[in-house]
């Protein structure tokens, strides 16, 4: 079985730029996560997926968005990048809304903001 | 109070010795409790998952419950130097499957 597949693995885009990054959950799988997970933050939690509609949003400003695609496939968008938006993005995915099932993670993109 | 709570520094262990870590979590109504073990510059990787009060073993790690003083911990038996890595504690907040995930403890295994 394949696991959540993120790209790109890695991204350099200067201030103010716009950032793309995409997640493929693993088959099956209909929720999918956003993660931001900053140096000495920790992984905050920035956006939930499910059969195509937004069910929840961390605290973060809305020049974070995204997208679920109807193969259950997800987008990240960083409109008007801040150097403090260089991190490590993960993915994750769980097979069935509401479930206490856990989370399975990507090998994540980083961003870097220069 | 932040939702997930892990105070504690590095943790150094000779080989062969038990690692215990803690967690802490603010949500009384958090049904689910994980440990995730992260490698340097990898992803979080799901080690341990429980639902219930009380201990869950798998191999060489056992996870500990207590919903009433609201604490999760991890003990690693027999440590060994791949354990090295940064477990990071995560808890279903608000039943929506939201992780929230403290800050993670550094284990580093001395041969």
């Amino acid at each position: 079985e394949a696991g959540v597949t993120q790209s790109p693995t890695h991204l350099i885009k200067t201030r103010g730029q716009q950032a793309t990054l995409r997640c493929s959950p693993i088959s099956g799988h209909t929720s999918v996560y956003w993660y931001q997970q900053a140096l000495g933050l920790g992984l905050q939690f920035l956006l939930w997926y499910d059969e195509g509609e937004e069910r929840n949003r961390g605290n973060f400003p809305p020049r974070f968005s995204g997208r679920q695609f109807p193969n259950y496939s997800s987008e990240l968008n960083v409109n008007a990048l801040e150097l403090e938006d260089s991190a490590l993005y993960l993915c994750a995915s769980s097979p069935v809304r509401g479930s206490d099932s856990p989370l399975h993670f990507g090998n994540g993109t980083r961003l870097t903001v220069t | 109070q932040k939702e997930v709570e892990q105070n504690s520094g590095p943790l150094s262990v000779p080989e062969g010795a038990i690692a215990s870590l803690n967690c802490t979590y603010s949500d009384r109504g958090s049904q689910s409790f994980f440990w995730y073990r992260q490698y340097s510059g990898k992803s979080p990787e799901l080690i341990m998952s429980i639902y219930s009060n009380g201990d869950k073993e798998d191999g060489r790690f056992t996870a500990q419950l207590n919903k009433a003083s609201q604490y999760v911990s991890l003990l690693i038996r027999d440590s060994q130097p791949s354990d090295s890595a940064t477990y990071l504690c995560a808890v279903n907040i608000g039943g929506n499957n939201r992780l929230a995930f403290g800050k993670g403890n550094q284990v580093v295994v001395i041969p």
